[in-house]
């Protein structure tokens, strides 16, 4: 039974290009949440997805960023024009349905470094 | 809005002491606490969790009691081995949890043998 994965583990961009972070959440859970962690900080949490619809993106900076869930396939997490303060971990976490955010299982995370 | 501060790290200890991670909150409302664990290389991993005053969350030989008076819920073992050396979280869910948990900066466990 695999958990949550995420692909790449990390990833190197330049400054203006795009970033796309994948990941499919565990067997039978319908409910995914990217959260970002800058060095030195917690986590913050981004958005919450499920199948084919953006439930809560508070979290989401107002530009650049943009996650989609779809009914086929795994979550992405795109940033375009990426820029040096997007250097960060990006987490990924599943829940099965029912149970929000009490009961979340992350992947390893991505790692961004934009040069 | 929502915060957790924790101790800063790293923390380093002795096999077999006695650990504590110290962690407090604010939060509009009744919570819900969280311990989470990071080992090296892997994901976030929920240790325990409580989710009303006076609580106590355990596992793994871990523990963590809700204490609403002083907005703490910090995290106890009576002895630590080297396979707890790992990255601790702090977290909680407040409002019904559409903000997503609010986590700690994350205390660096180091245990040496």
């Amino acid at each position: 039974n695999a958990g949550v994965m995420q692909n790449p583990r990390h990833l190197v961009r330049r400054r203006g290009q795009e970033a796309r972070l994948r990941c499919s959440p565990m067997k039978g859970h319908s409910h995914v949440y990217w959260y970002r962690q800058l060095p030195e900080e917690g986590l913050k949490f981004m958005v919450y997805l499920q199948k084919e619809n953006i439930i809560d993106e508070s979290g989401m900076p107002k530009e650049r960023f943009s996650a989609e869930f779809p009914k086929e396939g795994p979550s992405i997490l795109r940033i375009q024009q990426v820029v040096r303060g997007d250097s960060a971990a990006y987490f990924c976490a599943s829940s099965p349905p029912g149970t929000g955010q009490e009961k979340l299982f992350f992947g390893s995370g991505t790692q961004l470094s934009v040069l | 809005g929502d915060s957790v501060t924790q101790m800063e790290g790293p923390v380093t200890l002795s096999e077999e002491a006695f650990l504590t991670i110290n962690c407090t909150y604010t939060a509009t409302g009744y919570p819900s606490l969280f311990w989470y664990v990071q080992y090296p290389g892997e994901g976030l991993q929920l240790l325990l969790k409580a989710t009303k005053a006076d609580d106590k969350g355990s596992n793994k030989g871990f523990e963590a009691t809700y204490r609403k008076e002083t907005t703490s819920f910090h995290l106890e073992k009576g002895s630590v081995q080297v396979s707890d050396s790992a990255v601790y979280f702090c977290a909680l869910i407040s409002g019904g949890g559409a903000d997503g948990l609010t986590f700690g900066k994350g205390t660096h466990l180091i245990i040496q043998p």
